[in-house]
């Protein structure tokens, strides 16, 4: 089955203490991107890679670190989480132009 | 700046109804326009894809248009069931990013 996979689904973290939300997809897809979801303010990309050790920021890049060393994966790191990153992250895949991206189930990470 | 907007934001109708959801973008230059619906506190599924170069997609009872001039897209659910009642997104691929709507969230009344 074709699909975008994140873990943890919930995490539940301090302030500063590292972490890091992985992403797979199994489609071969080279566009990745990661958005965060939070109310009053819809979603919004913090990353993307246009392939292989290809990466760039998106709209709210700020205290979010990515990689992407392989072509499935795609993780997405916070080097000192603060609780203002508390938020529902979603991961995504496309190929491009003709079956539009496809979302991951979301990781709902709260920073206290 | 890119900006998506959907109307109306909350809608509420007995099981049956046909309904349409509208969505309006502010930069013509788009690249697709894909629907989502989300459950609440899960994940984006797809619903409808139209790229650029299209003018409607259908899936089952659901039929999206896109007019590209005017900046607009439609969504339009037939016979609405209470299996339908959830948020629909509008998103709109500019490039190398989705600029999603704020939603309109649907409740059908059995």
């Amino acid at each position: 089955e074709a699909q975008v996979t994140q873990n943890p689904r919930y995490l539940i973290t301090v302030t500063g203490k590292k972490l890091t939300v992985t992403c797979s997809q199994n489609m071969n897809h080279e566009y990745m991107s990661w958005y965060r979801q939070d109310p009053g303010l819809g979603l919004r990309q913090i990353y993307y890679s246009m392939n292989v050790e290809v990466t760039d920021k998106g709209d709210v890049p700020e205290g979010y670190k990515v990689s992407r060393k392989e072509k499935r994966n795609f993780p997405l790191i916070l080097e000192s989480p603060s609780p203002n990153q508390t938020s529902l992250y979603f991961c995504a895949s496309s190929d491009g132009a003709n079956y539009g991206y496809t979302f991951g189930s979301g990781t709902r990470l709260t920073v206290v | 700046k890119q900006e998506v907007t959907q109307i109306p934001a909350a809608l509420s109708v007995p099981e049956g109804e046909n309904l349409v959801l509208n969505c309006s973008f502010t930069d013509s230059a788009i690249y697709n326009l894909q629907w989502f619906r989300q459950d609440p506190g899960k994940g984006l599924t797809s619903l409808l894809l139209i790229q650029s170069s299209q003018r409607e997609q259908t899936s089952g009872r659901l039929n999206a248009s896109l007019d590209k001039s005017s900046g607009r897209s439609t969504l339009y659910i037939a016979a609405s069931q209470p299996g339908d009642s959830a948020t629909y997104l509008c998103a709109v691929e500019y490039g190398n990013k989705l600029v999603f709507g704020a939603g309109t969230i649907l409740r059908v009344k059995s």
